[in-house]
């Protein structure tokens, strides 16, 4: 069966510290994949996604990057973060076009 | 322009009762699927039930059941037999492209 690890749960940085959160699954290949950002109580922002190697589309201009060096790795990066970076981040994957996502348990980030 | 809309931002419900939330949407796709995401406390999004638009019938998971309304774009989400587990946020999607649209939630409390 497929599972998404996403990683660290819980980062607490400083403002002007880079960022690395990273998103992997297993028992798939070439997988479309994605990372959201969800303000407390609110609803999810695309911030990126994927669908091969190397390919990534940016929907919304900001301070963070998205990079796919292997099929199943997903990583979310930021060179310098600001306070504004802060809140809950969702890796997610799908199989294809038209199906559902599935998504990471998520990393709450909060930049100090 | 692809959209979901749920109207009602926040929803309480008394144990072991029924409750129905709604969305509707707009989207110029003629197939497609709709999705009902939950979202508890630990902020992990869960699929609860998923409905392809061609079928008439609609799909139920358990406790969980939609009311799909082709032609007025309406999937409503019904949980019935309430339990303190089902409160949550709870999110109407579907696949538009390679990424999903979103609606901004209903958050649902269950009352002991």
């Amino acid at each position: 069966s497929q599972t998404i690890h996403q990683w660290p749960a819980t980062l607490v940085q400083p403002v002007g510290s880079p960022l690395s959160l990273e998103c992997t699954v297993e028992g798939t290949s070439n997988p479309n994949l994605y990372w959201y950002r969800q303000a407390a109580g609110r609803g999810l922002q695309l911030l990126f996604y994927s669908v091969g190697i190397g390919q990534i589309s940016s929907e919304v201009p900001q301070n963070l990057s998205a990079s796919r060096p292997q099929d199943r790795q997903f990583i979310l990066s930021s060179k310098k973060l600001l306070l504004s970076d802060s809140g809950f981040y969702l890796c997610a994957w799908s199989p294809g076009v038209s199906t559902e996502a599935f998504f990471g348990q998520g990393t709450r980030l909060t930049v100090v | 322009a692809q959209t979901v809309t749920q109207s009602q931002p926040e929803m309480s419900v008394q144990e072991a009762e029924t409750v129905t939330l709604s969305c509707t949407y707009d989207t110029s796709e003629s197939d497609y699927y709709l999705f009902w995401y939950k979202q508890p406390p630990s902020r992990q999004m869960i699929l609860v039930i998923r409905q392809e638009a061609y079928k008439q019938q609609n799909a139920t998971e358990n406790r969980f059941s939609v009311n799909f309304q082709k032609a007025a774009k309406s999937f409503s989400l019904k949980i019935s037999d309430s339990q303190l587990g089902d409160a949550a946020m709870y999110f109407c999607a579907f696949p538009y492209g390679q990424n999903f649209v979103f609606g901004p939630g209903t958050r649902l409390s269950v009352l002991p």
